[in-house]
């Protein structure tokens, strides 16, 4: 079964830094991966897809992931962080059917002055 | 503005009560699915549904129920909740046509089970 492995449940960055969230997923068959960025009392909004056709996919508000097959990763990284980066953002990977995303357990990103 | 819509947006109840989250999409998609998230473990799919009628258990669909009866709706039924359903629910559609897996969340569903 697909699994995907978000490391580390809070991670915390100054002001301009830059920002890594970290997300391996666990398949045969490179699946179609996505973050997913969730602020304070909202829903789940793309960040950005991988869908095969380019292994560096640029997404909304500065985030860019790269898809690296050998290592089974998909991390997610925006050169400066804001303050308004500030939120919980899930990996998620869908195989085949697309019936189901199965999600990382989501990092929280804190953003310090 | 295409969407995924969801109701109510917060529920309090008591321990037995029947309740039924509703969810709605207009963007005529075939899937639609029930998450629930929680602290630390992320999202779980709790059901899906690939067409009118057609629907399947996902990880966690213990003390569940749906119903698809129409394309546009999927509505998710406790027939008697309890407290470890206390949860956010999120509805999400998607096509496989169009989407690459990509799943369109409805803003979610805050429950909360006395």
């Amino acid at each position: 079964a697909q699994s995907v492995t978000q490391l580390g449940s809070h991670v915390s960055v100054s002001e301009g830094a830059l920002v890594l969230l970290r997300c391996n997923y666990s398949s045969s068959v490179p699946p179609y991966l996505f973050w997913y960025v969730q602020y304070p009392n909202q829903g789940l909004q793309l960040l950005l897809k991988y869908t095969s056709a380019a292994t560096l996919v640029k997404g909304i508000n500065g985030f860019e992931a790269e898809f690296k097959k050998s290592e089974t990763s998909y991390h997610l990284t925006k050169p400066s962080a804001h303050m308004s980066d500030a939120a919980e953002y899930f990996c998620a990977a869908g195989t085949g059917t697309a019936s189901k995303l199965t999600f990382g357990t989501g990092t929280r990103l804190q953003v310090t002055l | 503005e295409a969407q995924v819509t969801q109701n109510p947006r917060y529920l309090i109840t008591v321990t037995g009560k029947k309740l039924t989250v509703t969810c709605s999409q207009n963007m005529n998609h075939e899937y639609m699915s029930w998450y629930r998230q929680d602290p630390g473990l992320g999202l779980r799919q709790i059901y899906y549904s690939m067409n009118v009628e057609v629907t399947d258990k996902g990880d966690v669909p213990e003390g569940y129920k749906v119903s698809r009866k129409e394309k546009r709706n999927f509505p998710l039924i406790l027939e008697s909740p309890s407290p470890n359903q206390t949860s956010l629910y999120f509805c999400a559609s998607t096509s496989p046509v169009d989407s690459y897996n990509e799943q369109f969340f409805g803003p979610g569903t805050r429950l909360t089970v006395l």
